[in-house]
Parts: structure tokens; C-alpha cells; sequence
């Protein structure tokens, strides 16, 4: 079974600092990871995604996530925060035998204060 | 990419009545999901809804409490039956498309932006 995990509930991060949002993974093959962001009143807005090729991928909005095999991570980052990234990050993996099927993680609150 | 819009936005219902969500895409799409949103948690798959054909359902949804119509490769509806307030939620609606770029093809989800339901 394919399943994410965000261990945090809430990221809190002053304006201009680096900001991590953290996702491991349990897979049973090949992982297809995402993130996406939702902002408040909106729905669902894609950010990144990793299939396979370089472990550091770049998305929307400046932000880049690390795959990490050994450590069976897809941590988000971004090198500067801005206020306005302050909304709610979920880390989402496909199921590799119903592709259409995705499995989300519970969630992270980015606060980002200036 | 896909536009997908959801009516209504948002509403306030009473216990014991229906509500029927529309979600409608800019593009021909097979397959539509559904998922539902609780307050303070994350997504949850309910139906996957083709055109065509009746929607599959993920455990501990039926389609007598969510029945989903698919009349056409653009619109699917989602209805909550017999609401009580344990179904208030955030119900959006999501398309898969296939998208081919110059870094490569893949698959990408887009979503609505939600129905908030309040079921008082």
C-alpha cells in the first residue's frame, strides 16, 4: 500500500528565511510524489512532482523538493519565504496500481510572518 | 491544463435533506473524482465517476448516500443524501489529464475549488 506522511501540523517561518516542509513515503515500488498547496476558499493548485530523473525538482511559486531514497523523504523547500506562502501544503502520492488514485498526506499550515 | 468549477461554492444545509454539487470542466476528460475534505483533515477519495458507466466507490462510501451522475465528458455531479453534520466538509472534484510538454509527458490531477458544506 502506498501512504504520506507530514509530521508536522504547522510550519511557522519568518519572512525571508528558508522554509522546510516535511513528507516521508511508503511505497511499495517506484514513487510518484507531489505537492500541492491550497489556499484558503481555493482549491487544489499543483506545485511539483517527482517521477523519476534528477532527486531535486523544482515547481511553482520558487518552491523544490529533495527526493530522498534512503531516507524515504520528499521534503519541500524554498531558499526565502514570502508572507504570501502562507497557506496549507499536502504531499500526495499516486497508487502505483490504480495510477488514478492518489493518497494525500494530512497536511501542513505554513505560516510565513513577516 | 484544465479550468474546473464547482456550484454551489458553498452552503448551509439543513439535517435530513439532499445537496447536489456540479463540477464542470473546460475539456473532455474521462475520468472524474471526487474527494472529500474534513474540517482539519486531509483529502479522502470517494468516487472515481467515467463517463459511461456507473462510479466506483472507495471503501466506506456507497451510492446511496453519495450517488454520482456523468452525463458527459465535462460535468459530473455529487449528491449528499440524508446529511447529518458529520458530512459537513469541503467536496471537490478533480480531473487527470495527460499532458505532453517538452521536458516529457506525464499525468497531472487539477482540481476545483470545493463546495464548502455546513450541515447544521
Amino acid at each position: 500500500a502506498q501512504s504520506v506522511a507530514q509530521p508536522e501540523d504547522q510550519v511557522n517561518v519568518a519572512e525571508g528565511n528558508p522554509l522546510t516542509v516535511k513528507c516521508t513515503y511508503s511505497v511499495s515500488g517506484n514513487p510518484y510524489l507531489f505537492w500541492y498547496v491550497q489556499y484558503p476558499n481555493r482549491g487544489l493548485q499543483f506545485l511539483l512532482k517527482y517521477i523519476t530523473g534528477d532527486n531535486l525538482v523544482k515547481g511553482s511559486y520558487g518552491f523544490e523538493a529533495e527526493f530522498n531514497k534512503s531516507q524515504t523523504s520528499f521534503h519541500l523547500k524554498k531558499p526565502s519565504a514570502l508572507v504570501s506562502d502562507s497557506a496549507l501544503y499536502f504531499c500526495a502520492v499516486r497508487d502505483l496500481y490504480n495510477f488514478n488514485k492518489f493518497y494525500f498526506g494530512s497536511g501542513t499550515k505554513l505560516n510565513v510572518k513577516p | 491544463s484544465a479550468v474546473i468549477s464547482q456550484k454551489p461554492s458553498r452552503d448551509i444545509c439543513q439535517r435530513g435533506t439532499s445537496l447536489t454539487i456540479q463540477c464542470q470542466v473546460d475539456s473532455q476528460v474521462t475520468m472524474m473524482f471526487w474527494y472529500r475534505q474534513q474540517p482539519g483533515q486531509s483529502l479522502t477519495l470517494i468516487a472515481t465517476a467515467n463517463q459511461g458507466s456507473e462510479a466506483t466507490y472507495e471503501s466506506g462510501f456507497v451510492i446511496d448516500k453519495f450517488p454520482i451522475s456523468r452525463p458527459n465528458l465535462t460535468f459530473s455531479t455529487l449528491t449528499v443524501s440524508n446529511m447529518s453534520p458529520e458530512d459537513s466538509s469541503i467536496y471537490l472534484c478533480s480531473v487527470d489529464l495527460y499532458l505532453l510538454r517538452q521536458g516529457g509527458s506525464y499525468n497531472e490531477q487539477f482540481f476545483g475549488p470545493g463546495t464548502r458544506l455546513t450541515v447544521l
